[in-house]
């Protein structure tokens, strides 16, 4: 079974700022992908970036980026360069291939102009 | 495509009365699901199947039935309505051996 921790019930940040959302995980699958999904108030689930364990180097998506520490089970998303349109409930979720995906409790993030 | 399809968008109900919430899929994907989303909680995983003809339970399926007679169709059911039922749900569908999942646009329904 997977688990998913996102300990920031709530995050803010300055509009042009950085923020991290912090995500762990645990798994016994040993091939997996981990995904980073937002959802703005109009509910639509938007996948914002993945990352394949099995690469050492982390993913990036043009704003956003991922600290993945795979030892340590760890998954966080970095967002440069706020906008308001980021601001969201962010989800982290684990996924193999054999097995449902399972979503952390969110984050809402909040961009303050 | 129209990808991933829920209908109703809202739906009230009151306390006892069953109802069907429906989804649809047209790129021909294997595996579908269903989640619900509680403030607070996150989506949480009610039935999935990887195939017609197959399905199986998540992390909460109390309360719900789901069928899959055809690839396209993966139907919720409520037998019996709750207000501890009172939710958004989402269904979602992949390819097999593909990693990202379609999400349909939800249904939030109220039962009072």
């Amino acid at each position: 079974a997977q688990t998913v921790t996102q300990s920031q019930p709530e995050m803010s940040v300055q509009e042009a700022e950085t923020v991290t959302l912090s995500c762990t995980y645990d798994t016994s699958e040993s091939d997996y992908y981990l995904f980073w999904y937002k959802q703005p108030p109009s509910r639509q689930m938007i996948l914002v970036i993945r990352q394949e364990a099995y690469k050492q180097q982390n993913a990036t998506e043009n704003r956003f980026s991922v600290n993945f520490q795979k030892a340590a089970k760890s998954f966080s998303l970095k967002i440069s360069d706020s906008q308001l349109g980021d601001a969201a409930m962010y989800f982290c979720a684990p996924f193999s291939g054999n097995t449902p995906l399972v979503f952390g409790k969110g984050t809402r993030l909040s961009v303050i102009a | 495509n129209a990808g991933v399809t829920q209908t109703p968008k809202f739906q009230v109900l009151k306390t006892g009365q069953s109802m069907t919430l429906q989804c649809a899929q047209d790129m021909n994907h294997e595996y579908m699901s269903w989640y619900r989303q509680d403030p607070g909680m996150g989506l949480r995983l009610i039935h999935y199947s990887v195939g017609a003809g197959i399905t199986d339970q998540g992390e909460v399926p109390n309360g719900y039935n789901v069928s899959r007679s055809t690839t396209e169709d993966f139907p919720l059911r409520l037998l019996s309505a709750a207000p501890s039922q009172t939710s958004v749900y989402f269904c979602a569908s992949r390819r097999t051996g593909g990693f990202e999942q379609y999400f349909g646009p939800g249904t939030r329904l109220t039962v009072t």
